[in-house]
């Protein structure tokens, strides 16, 4: 079990261009979250799945994100014409519904900067 | 919607003394609490966890209480070491609720564990 993984790492951009996250849950967790952290802030969530079905986004989430997780296991998060105001950690994390198990765990986070 | 508030914002105590940070919460329908440390340029890391039926948790050094009535909650460290030293958040979320489980956190816990 090598953990959730998340790449890139670290991203910089200008403004109004378009990133893209990766998300690598935990083998056979069906549950996978993302989360954005900004400097001194807890994570606040930002959406959902379960399996590849997306069951609910936050109001953070604007139109210019999209998330998906076609096959039920990686997860992309697309940020469409990047703001200044985008700038944070993005966290994604991951769970084993059922069984009792609740707990989620965390990735390293991808780092996005907006110039 | 779920609040959680988390105190004190930073926490300095010399290495071998105990720490104590605590959060209240505002949804009686929270039942799941589990606590994360993050440490600089990780992504939070789930150190212990506490459900609503039970009132206290421990784990080796670590600790935490839960109080329903007064909705709030708290985390123990005794005889702290330097590498205790990172942010510490709270989170709260009522599961099995239909909610998707997804964590509210407090603002966390600067920690310093001084020689």
């Amino acid at each position: 079990d090598t953990g959730v993984s998340q790449d890139p790492r670290h991203k910089i951009t200008k403004r109004g261009q378009n990133v893209t996250f990766r998300c690598d849950p935990i083998s056979e967790h069906n549950r996978l979250y993302w989360y954005r952290q900004t400097l001194g802030q807890g994570p606040e969530f930002l959406t959902y799945f379960q399996n590849e079905a997306q069951l609910e986004k936050s109001r953070l989430l604007s139109d210019r994100f999209s998330a998906e997780r076609p096959k039920g296991s990686f997860s992309t998060l697309e940020i469409q014409r990047t703001e200044q105001g985008d700038s944070a950690m993005y966290l994604c994390a991951s769970s084993l519904m059922g069984q009792g198990k609740n707990e989620q765990f965390f990735g390293p986070g991808t780092r996005l900067t907006v110039l | 919607g779920e609040n959680v508030e988390q105190h004190p914002s930073t926490l300095s105590v010399q290495e071998g003394d105990s720490a104590v940070i605590k959060c209240t919460y505002s949804d009686s329908a929270s039942n799941y609490f589990p606590w994360y440390k993050q440490e600089l340029g990780k992504g939070p890391q789930l150190i212990i966890d506490i459900r609503s039926n039970v009132g206290e948790k421990k784990d080796q050094r670590i600790a935490v209480t839960l109080n329903k009535t007064a909705k709030h909650f708290s985390l123990h460290i005794t005889e702290t070491q330097p590498e205790d030293s990172a942010v510490y958040f709270c989170a709260a979320t009522p599961l099995g609720t239909g909610g998707g489980n997804k964590l509210t956190f407090g603002t966390g816990t600067q920690l310093k564990v001084e020689l």
